[in-house]
């Protein structure tokens, strides 16, 4: 099976950073994967990881531990719009995507 | 390249009834997922197509659901006799390959069962 956790809510203020951690139990591993998701909408794709080590995409930086079954998901100088559910998910050996609850991340002034 | 869409984006609809949607992924893209996701959780898995072929079903999906993918392009998700705890948001993505076979996501279809 498959246990991806992460928590619920974070608050941070604009400008600032914030850092969503990812832990998972998964019987296989072939990527793992962060999502955007604002209230209503489709999740939007952020970040792949499948090597250890950091992946840095503008303001956004992803980071994975294999051994560890670890990742976090990095947001730096935020943005009011950057308010959003922050999903991880990891592909197993069967291409399945097997997502965590999200993290809600509240921006404020 | 349009990107995956859904129709309808809405649709409530009485107990009982039956419902379906459909799903147009992004040109050429062979594999297809759809997923279920409500409140507060992250997308569940439903079932997945590769180019016609429907390959793996999850427990998930009882036998009021079905899907198809008759010639490999758009797919439709077929909810019979529906109840109160389908209500969800149902999602389509699609994935061709490419670095880390990203799936891509359409924007959903709420349904609201009465």
């Amino acid at each position: 099976g498959q246990n991806i956790d992460q928590p619920t809510e974070m608050t941070a203020t604009e400008g600032a950073i914030v850092q969503i951690n990812c832990t998972y139990q998964t019987s296989g591993f072939n990527g793992l994967f962060w999502y955007q998701q604002h209230a209503g909408e489709a999740p939007t794709f952020l970040s792949y990881n499948v090597l250890d080590g950091l992946e840095e995409k503008g303001r956004f930086s992803s980071f994975l531990s294999r051994s560890k079954g670890y990742s976090y998901l990095l947001l730096k100088e935020l943005q009011m719009k950057d308010s959003a559910s922050y999903l991880c998910a990891v592909r197993g050996d069967d291409y399945k995507l097997s997502f965590g609850a999200g993290t809600t991340v509240t921006v404020r002034a | 390249d349009t990107g995956v869409s859904q129709n309808p984006r809405h649709k409530i609809t009485k107990r009982g009834q039956n419902v379906t949607f459909r799903c147009d992924p992004i040109s050429e893209h062979n594999r297809l997922y759809w997923y279920r996701q409500t409140l507060g959780q992250g997308p569940e898995f439903l079932t997945y197509f590769q180019n016609e072929a429907q390959l793996e079903k999850s427990r998930l999906l009882s036998d009021r659901f079905s899907a198809e993918r008759p010639k490999g392009s758009f797919s439709t998700l077929e909810i019979q006799r529906t109840e109160q705890g389908d209500s969800a948001m149902y999602l389509c993505a699609s994935t061709g390959g490419g670095r880390g076979d990203t799936q891509y996501f359409g924007p959903g279809t709420r349904l609201t069962v009465l």
